[in-house]
């Protein structure tokens, strides 16, 4: 089946210092991912995709990288500020189906410390 | 631009009780979503259309889940017979087409059933 899972729930940073979120999925035939961020009481806000034919791909202060080898994805935050508090989430939309359904992992918690 | 709006932004309804929760898509978007949310958990995927027609209804639970979006735009989920475990927040997305990746989502609907 499918699950796209984060390896911690909770991730606490100094202000300024990067942040990296982990994510691992285990369909194979996924051919897209993406992260978004949930600040609370709002639904959640699209920050990076990637397609699985790249490696990696940058925005602005973000990175997301993807090993498809071992099925795993991770988000970079560059000079993380207090406004980066938020929980992160890994989703894919993957395999042969081309509805947009997005399946999401549990999150990770991002708290900045000042 | 508006982005998706969501009414009511909060529910609190008897179990028993039949609920409509409202959503309004961002304007010319085709492809509209219904998630739900448990405390602490990733959004969970419940139904999709695609215009009028519910393209993938899969996510939805039971018969007592059903939804409508009879013009193309505004969306009603209606739950019949709720019971405890129907409490969760109800988020909506939409994108501009069909399988279109980045998804704008909602607020949410928290639904509490006593």
């Amino acid at each position: 089946g499918e699950s796209v899972g984060l390896h911690l729930p909770t991730l606490s940073v100094q202000e300024g210092d990067n942040s990296i979120i982990n994510c691992a999925y285990s369909n194979s035939a996924s051919d897209y991912f993406i992260w978004y961020k949930q600040e609370s009481g709002k639904g959640p806000q699209f920050i990076i995709d990637i397609r699985s034919n790249m490696d990696k791909r940058q925005g602005q202060r973000v990175t997301v990288l993807l090993n498809k080898t071992v099925k795993h994805l991770s988000l970079q935050i560059a000079a993380t500020q207090p406004g980066d508090s938020a929980v992160y989430f890994c989703a894919e939309s993957g395999g042969s189906s081309n509805t947009g359904k997005l399946i999401f992992g549990q999150g990770t918690t991002l708290q900045v410390k000042p | 631009g508006a982005g998706v709006s969501q009414t009511p932004s909060n529910k609190v309804t008897e179990k028993g009780k039949y609920v409509e929760l409202r959503c309004d898509p961002i304007s010319g978007h085709t492809a509209l979503y219904w998630y739900r949310q448990s405390l602490g958990q990733g959004p969970e995927f419940l139904i999709y259309f695609q215009g009028t027609g519910a393209a993938d209804d899969s996510g939805l639970p039971n018969d007592r889940f059903f939804a409508v979006r009879p013009e193309g735009s505004v969306s009603t989920l209606k739950i019949q017979r709720t019971e405890r475990g129907d409490s969760a927040v109800y988020l909506c997305a939409s994108s501009l087409w069909a399988g279109g990746r980045e998804q704008y989502f909602g607020p949410g609907t928290r639904l509490t059933v006593t």
